[in-house]
């Protein structure tokens, strides 16, 4: 069946720090990608989207690009701030596709 | 101008009562979701209408029923709550498959 398989957190970092944060999916099909940022007491936001292979979604200095070869979506940024701290959610859409991560939590630290 | 609205925010009710959350988009979208979110943050949806119709109910007990009687609104009315109905509920709307999804921020409903 389709699934979706996030890092496991919380991950920790210092401000400055480099951020990945895994994902990896199966599902039938060409599906769309995403990346969704929930802060506390909020609903998601959408970060990032790719929506073939090997496009690259970026917005606010994260990044994540379609690997269709590995089935990932992994999610970086070169330097993270404290205001990066919240939960990460990966999402794969499709036909049938509505699955969500189980989410990573990031803290950083000043 | 809130694009995904959804009322009430937080509802505290008993097991046994019958409870509705609300929610409108003013997007223009044509597709509107119900998700669960656990106290574990996992998000599982619920119920999806396209345009008034509904195209997806994912093993939710009975219980549960979704009425839209536009595309702009998709309201979720739960019956005889029981105490594992407590969750945070999403409502969402996008306007197809390859586009996110614009989520409201969410109802936090605790059955005691």
């Amino acid at each position: 069946g389709n699934s979706v398989t996030q890092m496991e957190g919380p991950v920790t970092l210092s401000e400055e720090a480099f951020l990945t944060i895994n994902c990896t999916y199966t599902a039938t099909g060409y599906p769309s990608l995403f990346w969704y940022v929930q802060y506390p007491g909020e609903g998601l936001q959408l970060l990032l989207k790719a929506t073939k292979a090997d496009d690259k979604g970026s917005n606010k200095g994260f990044e994540a690009t379609y690997r269709k070869e590995t089935t990932s979506f992994h999610l970086e940024k070169g330097s993270v701030q404290v205001s990066d701290s919240a939960v990460y959610f990966c999402n794969v859409s499709g036909t049938y596709k509505y699955i969500f991560g189980t989410g990573t939590r990031l803290k950083v630290l000043a | 101008d809130t694009a995904v609205s959804q009322t009430p925010k937080y509802l505290v009710t008993q097991m046994g009562n019958d409870k509705s959350i609300k929610c409108e988009q003013n997007l223009g979208h044509d597709t509107m979701y119900w998700y669960k979110q656990d106290s574990k943050k996992f998000l599982k949806i619920m119920f999806s209408y396209n345009n008034k119709e509904l195209i997806i109910n994912e093993t939710v007990p009975n219980r549960f029923s979704p009425k839209s009687p536009d595309k702009a609104h998709l309201n979720l009315h739960i019956n005889s709550l029981e105490l594992g109905d407590s969750a945070v509920y999403f409502c969402a709307s996008r306007p197809g498959q390859a586009y996110g999804y614009t989520f409201g921020s969410g109802t936090r409903l605790t059955v005691v």
